[in-house]
């Protein structure tokens, strides 16, 4: 079983509506969650973390966790064509080291 | 404040050819890792340090791949000899004393 896993995409999604993303992950102790968001040919960076079970927003961005469910998602409201990239779940895994998924591509439709 | 800096950006080698990357991290950063990313997946964890001590290289293939960061600041990823499947971007990342990860450019290898 991979340690973190996400919907594979790619996502197409139309300018102004809301990008959903989903990831799960093996580790029932992990306690850090983070999304990158990666441009073709560019470095993964850091858009939103979250270490605690419910919603956290960050402007047109929001994280969701559920730990019971093993469960964390990105939603992007009113995506811009500027959000088209691949996104990128990590988790910490063995209480330091950051594991990652293999990423969703999202297209933003103009 | 100056980003992660990688060299080279871009390697083309043969196969069974040795190939060396070097990493700066921002000024003041204890943690440095290095990362494997392949075309289409997320990047692998190859080697994390803290300061010049190896805290987890369990996913370094160590009879080809190498690293060192001598003095705690730099650090460079040795591949000897280089394999087809070794073509991947190669990401350093270092941290300071808050959680978030800040990666550099990366170097492109293409192992011919």
């Amino acid at each position: 079983q991979k340690e973190v896993e996400q919907n594979s995409g790619p996502l197409s999604v139309p300018e102004g509506a809301i990008a959903s993303l989903n990831c799960t992950y093996s580790d029932r102790g992990s306690q850090s969650f983070f999304w990158y968001r990666q441009y073709s040919g560019k470095s993964p960076e850091l858009i939103m973390f979250i270490y605690s079970n419910g919603d956290k927003e960050d402007g047109r961005f929001t994280a969701q966790l559920n730990k019971a469910s093993q469960y964390v998602s990105l939603l992007i409201r009113d995506s811009q064509p500027s959000d088209s990239a691949t996104y990128l779940c990590a988790v910490t895994f063995m209480g330091y080291k950051l594991s990652f998924g293999a990423g969703t591509t999202v297209t933003v439709r103009a | 404040e100056a980003g992660v800096a990688q060299s080279p950006r871009y390697k083309i080698i043969e196969k069974r050819q040795s190939v060396a990357f070097w990493c700066n991290p921002i000024s003041g950063h204890a943690t440095l890792y290095w990362y494997q990313q392949i075309l289409g997946q997320g990047p692998k964890l190859l080697i994390q340090f803290q300061n010049n001590g190896v805290v987890d290289d369990s996913q370094l293939p160590k009879d080809r791949f190498s690293a060192e960061r001598l003095k705690g600041v730099d650090s460079t990823l040795k591949i000897q000899p280089a394999k087809l499947e070794d073509s991947a971007v190669y990401l350093c990342a270092s941290k300071g004393g808050r959680f978030e990860q800040f990666f550099g450019p990366g170097t492109r290898l293409t192992v011919l």
